[in-house]
């Protein structure tokens, strides 16, 4: 079956800093990668997507690349903010059997303190 | 702008009452989800909908069921709440392009 890991949290920050946060995936056919970001007390939305191998997503500052030999798809951010606090979930739709469901990972909650 | 809107934000019930959460969309999008979010869980899925009058259980869909009598909306019923359902439900919708798009969520208590 399909899987996502994402790198436990919290991941504390101070403003400027760079950020990584891993996401690493196994899936039975050719998926899309999906980076979403729940700020508190919000539904998830949709931050970037790669949609085939060597796709970067960029949005707002942040970006990942769809790595098919290490099956990864890192998020990176060069200077994040205070405002960048929120929990990131990285997911995938594998598009092979027809049924297009996601595959969540658990969150990785960012802190950044000013 | 793709709006997705469910019906309360916080909710406070009784153990064994009838719970009906609401999820509506405004951007004709085939697919409908219910999920609920725990801490140290992730979100889950409990139930989605690939068409009006069609669903398809999720991984958790026990104690739950839904409703789609209408593309736009995608119900989620608690028959007989119980206190292991306090949670945050998330209702999102999805178009052929494969992203979801979320509702602000419902956080239930059950008491």
């Amino acid at each position: 079956g399909n899987s996502v890991t994402q790198m436990e949290g919290p991941v504390t920050l101070s403003e400027e800093a760079f950020l990584t946060i891993n996401c690493t995936y196994t899936a039975t056919g050719y998926p899309s990668l999906f980076w979403y970001v729940q700020y508190p007390g919000e539904g998830l939305q949709l931050l970037l997507k790669a949609t085939k191998a060597d796709d970067k997503g960029s949005n707002k500052g942040f970006e990942a690349t769809y790595r098919k030999e290490t099956t990864s798809f890192h998020l990176e951010k060069g200077s994040v903010q205070v405002s960048d606090s929120a929990v990131y979930f990285c997911a995938l739709t594998d598009r092979t059997g027809g049924s297009y469901i996601p595959t969540f990972g658990r969150g990785t909650s960012l802190i950044v303190h000013p | 702008d793709v709006k997705v809107t469910q019906s309360s934000r916080y909710l406070v019930k009784r153990t064994g009452e009838k719970v009906f959460l609401e999820c509506v969309q405004d951007m004709d999008h085939e697919n409908m989800f219910w999920y609920r979010q725990d801490p140290g869980l992730g979100l889950r899925l409990i139930y989605f909908s690939y068409d009006v009058k069609m669903k398809e259980k999720g991984d958790i869909p026990e104690g739950y069921s839904v409703s789609r009598e209408k593309k736009e909306r995608f119900s989620l019923i608690l028959e007989s709440a119980s206190t292991n359902q306090t949670s945050m439900y998330l209702c999102a919708t999805r178009p052929d392009s494969y992203e979801q798009y979320f509702g602000p969520g419902t956080r239930l208590t059950v008491t």
